[in-house]
C-alpha cells in the first residue's frame, strides 16, 4: 500500500541558506501535518493544513513557510537556516478532521543538517 | 517487518476509572517509544520512553516500557471525559512506526 513520502530523505545546507521539504500524503488523505524532532528532544508539531487549508499551528518558527497544493501535497520552506534547525522533519496524513480524529501515517522523515 | 500492535483497538470506560493502554513492538534500530494523544486535530504529544522500569508520569497519566520484553502501557487514572482521543503508540527508529491507536471514550 502507498504510504506519506517525503523528500529529500537528507539534507544538508549551510547557515542562512534555504531549504525546502516536500510531502505526499496517502491518496485520498486531505490532511498533512508538519513536525520536528531534534536530537534527543521530543517531537513537535510545526504546523496542519486540512483541504488546502491551515487547519492547526504550533511552534513553527517565522522563518518557515508552509502551504498544501491543489493534489494535496505539502511543502514545508525553511529560510534563513541556523544550525538549531538541524532536525528530523516529518510528516503525516490523515482523512478529514472535522469529523473525528483520524489515525496519522507518518512519513519516514526528512533529516536536515544545517552547518 | 517493523510491526507495533496496540490493544485493545477500543475501550469504552466511565469518568473515574482507570485505564491501562498496552503496546507491542518489534522495530529494527529501536531508539524510543513515543505515546501520543490524537483528538480533532495534531495528536498531542505525551512521553518518550527510552530506558526500561523508569516511569514516566504527567499529571494522571503514566506510562512504562520494558524492552526485554518488548513492550509499554499507557495508565490513566481516574479518567475525565475530556481523556477521550486515540492513543497511539510509536516505534522510533529512524522514522516512527506507529500502531493502530486504542480508541477511548470516557462517558460521564
Amino acid at each position: 500500500a502507498a504510504g506519506v513520502i517525503q523528500s529529500p530523505r537528507h539534507l544538508i545546507k549551510e547557515k542562512r541558506e534555504t531549504a525546502t521539504l516536500k510531502c505526499y500524503p496517502i491518496p485520498r488523505h486531505d490532511t498533512v501535518y508538519w513536525y520536528q524532532q531534534g536530537p534527543g528532544q521530543d517531537p513537535q508539531f510545526l504546523i496542519s493544513f486540512y483541504e488546502k487549508m491551515q487547519s492547526d499551528k504550533g511552534s513553527i518558527p517565522d522563518r518557515f513557510s508552509a502551504q498544501q497544493f491543489s493534489d494535496y501535497h505539502s511543502e514545508l520552506n525553511m529560510s534563513s537556516l541556523e544550525l538549531g534547525d538541524s532536525a528530523l522533519y516529518f510528516c503525516a496524513s490523515s482523512w478529514g478532521t472535522g469529523s473525528g480524529a483520524n489515525v496519522l501515517t507518518f512519513g519516514a522523515g526528512s533529516r536536515l543538517t544545517v552547518l | 517487518e517493523d510491526k507495533v500492535v496496540q490493544s485493545p483497538l477500543s475501550l469504552v470506560v466511565h469518568e473515574g476509572d482507570t485505564v491501562t493502554l498496552n503496546c507491542s513492538y518489534e522495530v529494527t534500530n529501536f531508539r524510543s517509544l513515543l505515546w501520543y494523544k490524537q483528538e480533532k486535530k495534531a495528536p498531542t504529544f505525551l512521553f518518550m520512553l527510552t530506558s526500561s522500569g523508569i516511569e514516566k508520569k504527567s499529571g494522571r497519566l503514566s506510562s512504562i516500557l520494558d524492552k526485554k520484553e518488548l513492550f509499554s502501557i499507557l495508565n490513566i487514572t481516574a479518567t475525565q471525559t475530556g481523556d477521550s482521543a486515540i492513543y497511539l503508540c510509536a516505534g522510533n527508529t529512524d522514522k516512527l512506526i506507529f500502531g493502530t491507536g486504542t480508541r477511548l471514550q470516557v462517558f460521564p
